[in-house]
């Protein structure tokens, strides 16, 4: 089945700084990776999603980039702030069965230091 | 509408009680998800719905837990009987026609078993 590897797994940067998290999968007929963002205490929500069709995507201070040969989709944070703070997952839609089903990473704790 | 709302917010029980989670997912959406959140596992699919139907429960970890679905508004997670290990925070989710759109995730259920 699908398996999605994500590194690092915590990350420091400092305010104003960039933020770079990376993730690979292994089914090459995934085809939706979304990213969610979990504040302290509080549910994961989706901050932005990717479809195999679209080499990058941005919104604002964040971006991800999918690289479908090589498996491997990241997502960028720039000019980050203290509430950019949080742990951050990666998904993969695993195709094996006829029906989807999203698999996530293990999640990357960020710390923005102000 | 209000979100995906789950209740206990908190449940503190003893070792070998019966445990009942509840969710109701936003309405319309035909895809529901229980996940099941630990530091060591990370976010983990347990079991998803669709059209109330059950699709794939294999990330249920043992027979001690059961889901349902009786309808489009209302799903339960079970554990019967509970262990110290089952405690975690187990969120339900739910998202629009298919999987690879945006789940929507309640604000969890943090279990204790003692």
């Amino acid at each position: 089945g699908e398996n999605v590897e994500q590194h690092p797994s915590t990350l420091s940067v400092q305010e104003g700084d960039s933020a770079v998290i990376k993730c690979t999968y292994s089914d090459s007929a995934s085809n939706y990776f979304p990213w969610y963002k979990q504040e302290l205490g509080k549910r994961p929500q989706l901050i932005i999603d990717i479809r195999s069709n679209v080499g990058e995507k941005k919104d604002q201070r964040i971006a991800v980039t999918l690289n479908k040969t090589a498996k491997h989709f990241s997502l960028h944070i720039t000019e980050t702030q203290p509430e950019d703070s949080a742990v951050y997952f990666c998904a993969a839609i695993n195709k094996e069965t006829s029906y989807d089903k999203v698999i996530f990473g293990p999640g990357t704790s960020l710390s923005v230091i102000p | 509408d209000a979100g995906v709302i789950q209740s206990p917010r908190h449940e503190v029980t003893e070792m070998g009680q019966e445990v009942t989670l509840r969710c109701k997912p936003i309405s319309g959406h035909d895809y529901l998800f229980w996940y099941r959140q630990t530091m060591m596992r990370g976010l983990e699919l347990l079991i998803y719905f669709n059209n109330n139907v059950p699709i794939d429960d294999s990330g249920m970890p043992e027979d001690r837990f059961s889901a349902k679905m009786p309808n489009a508004s209302f799903s339960t997670l079970k554990i019967q009987p509970s262990e110290p290990r089952d405690s975690a925070v187990y969120f339900c989710a739910s998202s629009l026609y298919r999987v690879n759109t945006e789940a929507f995730f309640g604000q969890g259920t943090r279990l204790t078993v003692v």
